[in-house]
């Protein structure tokens, strides 16, 4: 069936680069997008970016200059990487498989931006 | 971007009502739209796609109508099980989502 797990670190501090893998299985990443799509606490869905099956890139303009996603479909896995964090980045970080639309969502991996 | 705007914010029922909950997009979405269920502590769930289009294992009391900018979701009899947030979202363009509504038990 169709799994997508978050994994990173869970504290980070301002200024640094957020690393995340998105490790997936019950489908292959070179037919399907995944989405990376982040949740303040409390708060609403915002989708950050997407990397498709051919391998190119959409990303928020919100993030975009910050932001990169990457992968490596031998392993099935989806990467994030954003740099110059800021405490307003924290949040929960879901990896969702992108169809269009997000059809299956990872658990979610907490990240808090905080000195 | 294309805003979605959901009503209302938050929605007291009861068991058994029919529930109506709402999104309208800040222009025309071509029935790009779907619904996710977000329990507490858990990630969203796909509930609808493409506006009217149940995914698979969701309960059939679940259903969408709408066109244009304006779309609804419907519980025909709210359940305690159904207690969560729910998203609209849009995917005509970048995708984005609306801010949620929370659904309460009276």
């Amino acid at each position: 069936q169709v799994q997508l797990e978050e994994s990173g670190p869970g504290l980070m501090q301002p200024s640094e680069t957020l690393s995340l893998t998105c490790t997936v299985s019950g489908f292959s990443l070179t037919s399907n997008g995944v989405g990376w799509v982040r949740q303040p606490l409390g708060k609403g869905l915002v989708w950050m970016g997407t990397i498709w099956a051919g391998g190119s890139t959409n990303y928020n303009s919100a993030v975009q200059s910050r932001l990169s996603i990457s992968r490596d479909t031998s392993k099935s896995q989806v990467f994030l990487k954003m740099n110059s964090l800021q405490p307003e980045d924290t949040g929960t970080y879901y990896c969702a498989r992108h169809r269009p639309g997000f059809d299956y969502w990872g658990q979610g991996v907490m990240v808090t931006v905080s000195s | 971007d294309i805003q979605m705007t959901q009503s209302p914010s938050v929605l007291s029922a009861s068991v058994g009502d029919r529930v109506t909950l709402n999104c309208k997009a800040s222009q025309n979405i071509n029935k790009y739209l779907n619904w996710y269920q977000q329990k507490l502590g858990e990630a969203p769930k796909l509930l609808i796609y493409n506006t009217n289009n149940l995914q698979t294992g969701i309960p059939s009391r679940f259903s969408g109508s709408g066109s244009g900018t304006d779309y609804t979701l419907t519980i025909s009899s709210l359940q305690p099980e159904d207690v969560a947030t729910y998203f609209c979202f849009q995917h005509n363009s970048w995708p984005t989502f609306g801010a949620g509504t929370k659904l309460e038990l009276k």
